[in-house]
């Protein structure tokens, strides 16, 4: 069964601080991997996409890694800021029929000052 | 650009009530559209997905219908809502199947 773990469910750090969130995978065949922002009461919003290929890719303060051997991506925030506070989303597309998109239920991270 | 509008922002509505959530996507032709709904505390689950004007494919059986009367338009409909379909809804859409999703600001539904 494809399935997306995400894990911790809910993180709390101090401002500045870096934190690192984890996305193990079983999706097969596995076409790419995204992570989402989710702010609350909003919709997602793309931060990075990874294909088989590629091991890591950042956006600012944003750096994903993917291990497609071991099935694992994680999100590192460095220098957090208050604005971090929010839902991060691992959602992994798979090859086949159908919208082959399969999310994890998400990471909470609190930034507090 | 492309962008994507979802309405109502909030809705609160009666047990039995009908139900009608708008979505549109502008600056784009024959996107791929989407219907997911987001309960407390759980990830998205995708509820219907339309590749085309009138083609709708249903992820799990529920009280929910959509619809795409036009193909940049996308409708979550309800004939009489439950308890049970209170939620955070969101539509999406995207070039192609496997592709980036671009999602609306959602809508919170309370169902009473």
């Amino acid at each position: 069964k494809n399935q997306v773990e995400q894990s911790p469910q809910s993180l709390i750090i101090l401002e500045g601080k870096n934190c690192t969130l984890q996305c193990n995978y079983t999706v097969s065949p596995f076409s790419n991997l995204r992570w989402y922002k989710q702010d609350t009461g909003r919709g997602p919003v793309s931060l990075t996409i990874m294909t088989f290929s590629e091991n890591t890719k950042s956006n600012g303060r944003y750096t994903a890694t993917l291990d497609a051997d071991t099935k694992q991506s994680s999100l590192h925030i460095t220098a957090s800021q208050l604005s971090d506070s929010a839902s991060y989303i691992c959602v992994v597309s798979a090859e086949q029929a159908g919208t082959a998109l399969i999310f994890g239920k998400g990471t909470t991270l609190s930034v507090s000052s | 650009s492309q962008t994507i509008h979802q309405w109502p922002a909030t809705l609160v509505q009666p047990v039995g009530s009908p139900l009608s959530l708008e979505c549109t996507v502008e600056g784009t032709s024959n996107p791929n559209l989407y219907w997911y709904r987001q309960a407390a505390g759980r990830g998205l689950q995708l509820l219907f997905y339309s590749v085309g004007i009138g083609q709708i494919s249903s992820e799990v059986p529920q009280n929910l219908s959509a619809s795409r009367p036009q193909d940049r338009q996308f409708i979550l409909s309800s004939k009489k809502l439950l308890l049970s379909d209170s939620g955070f809804y969101l539509c999406a859409w995207s070039r192609q199947r496997n592709t980036e999703a671009f999602f609306g600001q959602g809508t919170r539904l309370t169902v009473v």
